[in-house]
């Protein structure tokens, strides 16, 4: 699976949109992207994932690239609870024997 | 959110002591996975099943062993706890979702403390 590079950390103002990037430069055709969020002492929770097109859910959008060497998951308003670890995986999509490998993430913080 | 109960919650343990931590689905789901997770190192995959009796070894998988005899039931143990192996543990479940099982939902962690 292709590797994944995120930030270390980002801050966020409340109410204001928070875009926290992914790069993965050798993704290839047939591997999604998923995003993850853990916040602190929690498990990690699914927020969404996708393979070319972009995605919105009642959480979050993501935005591919056309090149598909980046994305961007943008929590359109954010609040002091979306302070989390966020995390971007690259994988074969219906390889289900294949598990999600988890990196560091990113650090985000939501400032009032 | 799925069904997922982690137990014990919180343990201490001694050295060189068995332990054995389990996870319970109502979900029926097939995929279950264990992780493992420290400060600095991030979500580590220990252990994962496929189904019942059908298990394999993730990235940390070094003094660890699982059991799955039942659907609903995965068990991680530590043959003989070292301190290496003070973390917090998460099991997890995936659901068939959009043509793909990536999406995951986790338990609320397992606190394991070795002295």
């Amino acid at each position: 699976d292709a590797k994944t590079t995120q930030p270390t950390s980002m801050d966020c103002a409340e109410g204001r949109a928070a875009n926290l990037p992914c790069n993965h430069s050798t993704i290839s055709g047939n591997e999604y992207v998923y995003w993850y969020r853990q916040i602190h002492s929690q498990g990690p929770q699914y927020i969404i994932h996708g393979l070319k097109n972009n995605e919105t859910n009642e959480m979050a959008s993501l935005i591919i690239t056309e090149d598909r060497k980046s994305s961007t998951l943008i929590l359109p308003h954010a609040t002091l609870r979306d302070t989390a670890v966020y995390y971007c995986i690259v994988r074969v999509g219906g390889s289900g024997n294949t598990p999600l490998v988890f990196g560091k993430g990113t650090r985000l913080s939501v400032i009032a | 959110d799925a069904g997922i109960t982690q137990s014990p919650r919180h343990k201490v343990t001694e050295t060189g002591t068995p332990v054995t931590l389990r996870c319970h689905q109502t979900e029926n789901h097939r995929y279950m996975y264990w992780y493992r997770q420290d400060p600095g190192h991030g979500l580590r995959l220990i252990h994962y099943s496929y189904g019942v009796k059908d298990t394999d070894k993730g990235e940390v998988s070094d003094g660890y062993s699982v059991s799955r005899s039942k659907t609903e039931d995965f068990l991680l143990t530590l043959e003989s706890a070292t301190s290496s192996q003070t973390s917090v543990y998460f099991c997890a479940i995936s659901e068939f979702y959009r043509g793909t099982n990536e999406k995951l939902f986790f338990g609320s962690g397992t606190q394991l403390s070795v002295l």
